[in-house]
């Protein structure tokens, strides 16, 4: 199976803050690998597809990088409503896996 | 619009059995790469079962060989079937669509909790 590992485990910001994510894949991975945000209770939410496309309705601060087995998720500008968990997942494989989050925390 | 809604959840013995459902409205269950995630009390997500349009069908291998991903096209529902449960089983599980199947998953149901415990 393809492991995915996520950096840092948790983070705290401040709201403006521009915060970076780092997702990398144990093989190469081209560019399936899609990024979830998840709220307390609340099923995740796709917010990036294909490494770099924004999902519909998904603020523009959002944005997504890289390929190969090297990915980002970058938050611009924290806003309030930002504070949650994130989870990459590769589609690479039959077999999908998900990183272990990353946890964005208010300072 | 699209929508996914679980049921089925709840508390079962260990080696018990329980059937999961997840009644989709908006797209058919047929032609779509339908999957099961869940998420342990405290823990992050884990992939667990996925059924292709052409009804193939893949298990993480903490599964394999005890739960079983199924669809009811007439019923627009896709089912998972758990056997052999253990207590570390317990999760939410959520029923979730990717569309197309190599990108993320869009549609995700509300998730329905089953507690595997005596």
């Amino acid at each position: 199976d393809i492991q995915m590992t996520q950096s840092p485990s948790s983070l705290s910001a401040s709201v403006g803050d521009r915060v970076t994510i780092t997702c990398r894949a144990s093989q190469t991975i081209s560019t399936y690998l899609n990024w979830y945000q998840q709220k307390p209770g609340k099923a995740p939410n796709l917010l990036i597809y294909a490494a770099s496309s924004l999902q519909s309705g998904v603020p523009s601060r959002f944005s997504g990088s890289g390929s190969g087995t090297d990915f980002t998720l970058t938050i611009s500008s924290l806003q309030p409503e930002d504070f949650a968990t994130y989870y990459c997942q590769q589609s690479f494989s039959t077999l999908r896996t998900f990183g272990q989050g990353t946890k964005v925390e208010i300072k | 619009e699209a929508q996914l809604v679980e049921s089925g959840g709840g508390l079962v013995q260990p080696g018990g059995s329980l059937r999961l459902s997840c009644a989709a409205s908006g797209f058919t269950v047929s032609g779509n790469y339908l999957t099961w995630v869940r998420q342990a009390p405290g823990k992050g997500l884990e992939w667990v079962s996925v059924i292709y349009s052409s009804g193939s069908t893949y298990y993480a291998d903490s599964v394999k060989g005890r739960f079983i991903i199924s669809r009811d096209n007439s019923k627009n529902t896709l089912y998972l079937q758990m056997n052999s449960l253990r207590a570390e089983d317990t999760a939410v599980y959520y029923c979730a669509r990717a569309s197309p199947p190599a990108y993320g998953m869009d549609v995700w149901g509300q998730g329905t909790t089953v507690t595997v415990s005596s």
